[in-house]
């Protein structure tokens, strides 16, 4: 049983529109991280939400945490080829060990 | 401030030998953590060293060790390889343990491919 499950693990649009990815658990997380992984590479962090409630924005990325650090979403306006990649959510649960979700491979079409 | 690097990128190794990686830390990180990544079983936590000590283990079997210098860089050792031990291995190091809020930053990991 996977602890975080992200959702949906696959998608494909175009380039422009918009997304959202989930990550949810039955768990509660002193911290949630999202890393973006290309080919070949390690994941590269993006962001770290910590407070229930918290939205974070970069850029065209806006993530959000749940308001009891269970869940969070990571939203992508205009999309563009080059955030093409895997993106995946990580959670502390206070022991600073992460638990990894097993990712959601995004795919922008020109 | 230069990130997490490992060598080698790419390895290949035949069936039954065995295998050393390694990490070199960001600067000032004393945590250095692995793991295992497949297409089909995601991201695993192998191992996780701080002040040269075994902090936490994964679920993985004796032939995964790993240990870490006092200069904080870690290697991890795979012996006896088995085909399934073909995957990227990353490497991730973060600030030392009790840390308000705890990130780890990746190396760019070393594809083992097993024949």
């Amino acid at each position: 049983t996977q602890l975080l499950e992200q959702s949906p693990q696959f998608l494909s649009i175009q380039e422009g529109e918009n997304l959202t990815v989930y990550c949810n658990s039955s768990s509660v997380f002193s911290s949630l991280q999202w890393y973006r992984q290309e080919p070949g590479e390690g994941p590269v962090l993006l962001v770290t939400v910590v407070t229930g409630g918290e939205v974070k924005k970069l850029k065209r990325l806006t993530f959000q945490f749940g308001d009891a650090r269970k869940d969070s979403s990571l939203h992508i306006t205009a999309a563009q080829p080059g955030d093409t990649g895997l993106y995946l959510c990580a959670g502390d649960q206070g022991a600073q060990k992460l638990v990894f979700g097993q990712g959601t491979r995004l795919t922008i079409n020109p | 401030k230069a990130g997490v690097t490992q060598t080698p990128r790419y390895l290949i190794k035949t069936r039954g030998q065995q295998v050393t990686l390694s990490c070199s830390p960001i600067s000032g990180h004393r945590s250095v953590s692995w793991y295992q990544q497949t297409p089909g079983q995601g991201l695993q936590f192998l191992f996780e060293y701080f002040s040269e000590t075994q902090r936490n283990k994964g679920n993985f079997p004796g032939r995964f060790s790993g240990r870490q210098f006092s200069n904080s860089r870690s290697e991890m050792n795979v012996s006896t390889l088995e085909l399934g031990d073909s995957a990227l291995y990353l490497c991730a190091s973060s600030l030392e343990p009790g840390t308000a809020v705890y990130e780890q930053y990746f190396g760019p990991g070393t594809r083992l491919t097993v024949t």
